[in-house]
């Protein structure tokens, strides 16, 4: 069975500093792993996926990821926090081949100004 | 734009006053998903349909149905919702073009009185 694990469930930072969101995957095979983001009362937006080409995944507004098949790991990263980053970030996996998503508990991420 | 919509965003009920939840799609997509997101909490996958094929998750309750009437709609009934059913809806889809991503709508907030 394919499961995330996001090991924080709160990120404050200050504005311009780095960010880093932590995930972990538990998986049988290569997985096809997903970071979405959620705003307050707002759906859920794609920020990057890793299905087992580039192993650094870049996505939009400046983030990106690296799969460590060694460390079995999707940390999200970004070098500069806006202020408009504050959300929720879940890391998701793709659950086998009925292609259903299995969602981490998330990750609320805090900037301050 | 191709998109997923929702309708209504917010929606007000009363305990036990059945409610239904639209959702739309102009992408084209055969798969299409219903979740619920409680506060703080992950989205849980209600049921899903490929093309017409209802695929119910095995702990959704039974008071919750859906229906597809066609490739570009979707609806959300809850027949007789409980204080337990306050949440977001989120709709979402799929297309089976072998990408694995799920476009989300912006979700309803459904308060039960």
């Amino acid at each position: 069975a394919q499961s995330v694990t996001q090991l924080d469930s709160h990120v404050s930072v200050s504005e311009g500093t780095p960010v880093l969101l932590r995930c972990n995957y538990s998986s049988s095979y290569s997985p096809s792993l997903f970071w979405y983001v959620q705003h307050p009362n707002k759906g859920l937006q794609l920020l990057l996926k890793y299905t087992s080409a580039a192993t650094l995944v870049k996505g939009i507004n400046g983030f990106e990821a690296e799969f460590k098949k060694s460390e079995t790991s999707f940390h999200l990263t970004k070098p500069s926090a806006h202020m408009s980053d504050a959300a929720e970030y879940f890391c998701v996996v793709i659950r086998s081949s009925a292609r259903q998503l299995t969602f981490g508990s998330g990750t609320q991420l805090t900037v301050l100004p | 734009d191709a998109m997923v919509i929702q309708n209504p965003r917010y929606q007000v009920t009363q305990f036990g006053k059945p409610v239904t939840l639209s959702c739309s799609q102009t992408l084209n997509h055969n798969v299409m998903y219903w979740y619920q997101q409680k506060s703080s909490q992950a989205p849980k996958l209600l049921f899903h349909y490929y093309d017409k094929d209802f695929n119910n998750e095995a702990d959704t309750p039974d008071n919750f149905q859906s229906r597809r009437p066609n490739t570009s709609f979707c609806f959300l009934d809850i027949r007789s919702p409980g204080l337990g059913d306050a949440a977001m809806y989120l709709c979402a889809t799929r297309g089976t073009s072998g990408n694995n991503e799920q476009f989300f709508g912006p979700g309803t907030r459904l308060t039960v009185l």
